[in-house]
């Protein structure tokens, strides 16, 4: 009965490979995120999607690109990673603007080698 | 741009002791605020949600009090114990245009037996 999963928990790669995350969420909520927690543990957004559509986009090198396929799913799509991409990925979800708070995943630890 | 801070940075406490962490931020056009937990290597646990209405919420031994118009709000943990032990963040949402999550810089609390 999890309610926001990611996959996978750990990944490991090479520089200049392309990789994925996925995230799934099962509360029915309209808003998922992508956040990321740099080596200092500090946690920023990174794009957000209501209904299917991109509403957030922050500063993020274009190499990243999520989809949404459904408003259940947020994937995000990472080209020619970098050293510097190295951090925890975290995947959230929302409803009603964030009226009954926000949901977190457990997380994807990416290492890029 | 809202900016979140959280003091102190550390904290060690000997197990049974009554403490507090602090949370300030900058724009008091809040929509909510909702204190995490983080274990180490793990995901992001809710512990409290404050609507920008409220001034409190209490859960078991948290007590969260919210000051909007002075931005700051407080996590009380009373009788603390070494399970308590983890990084606490706080994370505001804006009322206007698309929600989102800004976070603090974390407290990180030891509690020892």
């Amino acid at each position: 009965d999890t309610a926001v999963s990611q996959t996978p928990k750990y990944l490991v790669t090479q520089m200049g490979n392309d990789k994925s995350i996925k995230c799934e969420q099962n509360l029915g909520h309209d808003t998922m995120y992508w956040y990321k927690q740099d080596s200092k543990k500090f946690l920023k957004i990174m794009f957000s999607y209501n209904n299917k559509e991109l509403i957030i986009n922050e500063t993020v090198p274009n190499r990243f690109s999520p989809k949404s396929p459904d408003k259940a799913h947020l994937n995000l799509h990472i080209n020619s990673l970098e050293l510097g991409d190295s951090a925890v990925y975290f995947c959230a979800s929302s409803h009603r603007g964030g009226f009954y708070g926000y949901t977190f995943g457990s997380g994807t630890r990416l290492t890029v080698v | 741009k809202q900016e979140v801070t959280q003091i102190p940075a550390a904290l060690s406490v000997p197990e049974g002791e009554n403490l507090v962490l602090n949370c300030s931020f900058t724009d008091s056009a809040i929509y909510n605020l909702q204190w995490f937990r983080q274990d180490p290597g793990k995901g992001l646990t809710s512990l409290l949600l404050i609507q920008s209405s409220q001034r409190e919420q209490t859960s078991g031994r948290l007590n969260a009090s919210l000051d909007k118009s002075s931005g700051r709000s407080t996590l009380y943990i009373a009788a603390s114990q070494p399970g308590d032990s983890a990084t606490y963040l706080c994370a505001v949402s804006g009322n206007t245009g698309f929600q989102k999550l800004v976070f603090g810089t974390g407290t990180r609390l030891l509690v020892s037996p």
